[in-house]
């Protein structure tokens, strides 16, 4: 049982590339949500999902889009990258309900120069 | 709008000090209330967490207790270890189907 995995870990891009994230979680849960941590910022949420083929979005989700084809795997794409999202990235997923417990990715730090 | 609210930090303690990290919130209704753990290069991971009114979450040392007529969730640890040094995040959810709302984290350092 791997919880949740993210690939790639680090990555370096330059402005106006475009790249993929992907998270995959191991545990059925229909809910997955990516976030972005900057100093100072905490944790803000960018898009999430509450089941295969949903999507919705977040705090932050301009410059990002995201896919859910798959019950286990959660995208995050950057069309064209820019400076300002250089930042470490985390991936989550959970079960429906109040008190359940969100189970976070090792994360990926983006730097895009 | 739902919101959290925990005290700035950085944090430093010597060890075996008594810590507390302050936790307010703003929701409607009935939330659920976390702290969540993040040690260095790696991702947050749940510390504790409390679902109704006068709930008290422990784990490892840690506790808050859910207090809904001050609307907080102080976490508290009577004697801090160097192995303690992480950020802090405070969160609720208010329902079911939307996700965590979180506070801004509070670096802890502990020195021995």
């Amino acid at each position: 049982n791997a919880g949740v995995t993210q690939t790639p870990k680090f990555r370096v891009l330059k402005t106006g590339q475009s790249m993929t994230l992907l998270c995959a979680q191991d545990m059925n849960h229909e809910y997955m949500y990516w976030y972005r941590q900057d100093p100072g910022m905490g944790l803000r949420l960018i898009h999430y999902s509450v089941g295969e083929g949903t999507t919705a979005k977040g705090e932050v989700p301009d410059g990002y889009n995201v896919s859910r084809l798959k019950k286990q795997n959660f995208l995050l794409g950057l069309e064209s990258a820019a400076p300002s999202q250089t930042s470490v990235y985390f991936c989550a997923s959970s079960y429906s309900g109040l008190a359940n417990t969100q189970y976070f990715g090792p994360g990926t730090r983006l730097t895009v120069l | 709008g739902n919101s959290v609210t925990q005290m700035e930090g950085p944090v430093t303690l010597s060890e075996e000090a008594f810590l507390t990290i302050n936790c307010t919130y703003t929701a409607t209704g009935y939330p659920s209330l976390f702290w969540y753990v993040q040690y260095p290069g790696e991702g947050l991971q749940l510390l504790l967490k409390a679902t109704k009114a006068d709930d008290k979450g422990s784990n490892k040392g840690f506790e808050a207790t859910y207090r809904k007529e001050t609307t907080s969730f102080h976490l508290e640890k009577g004697s801090v270890q160097v192995s303690d040094s992480a950020v802090y995040f405070c969160a609720l959810r208010n329902s079911g189907n939307t996700p965590l709302v979180f506070g801004k984290g509070t670096r802890l350092s502990v020195i021995a």
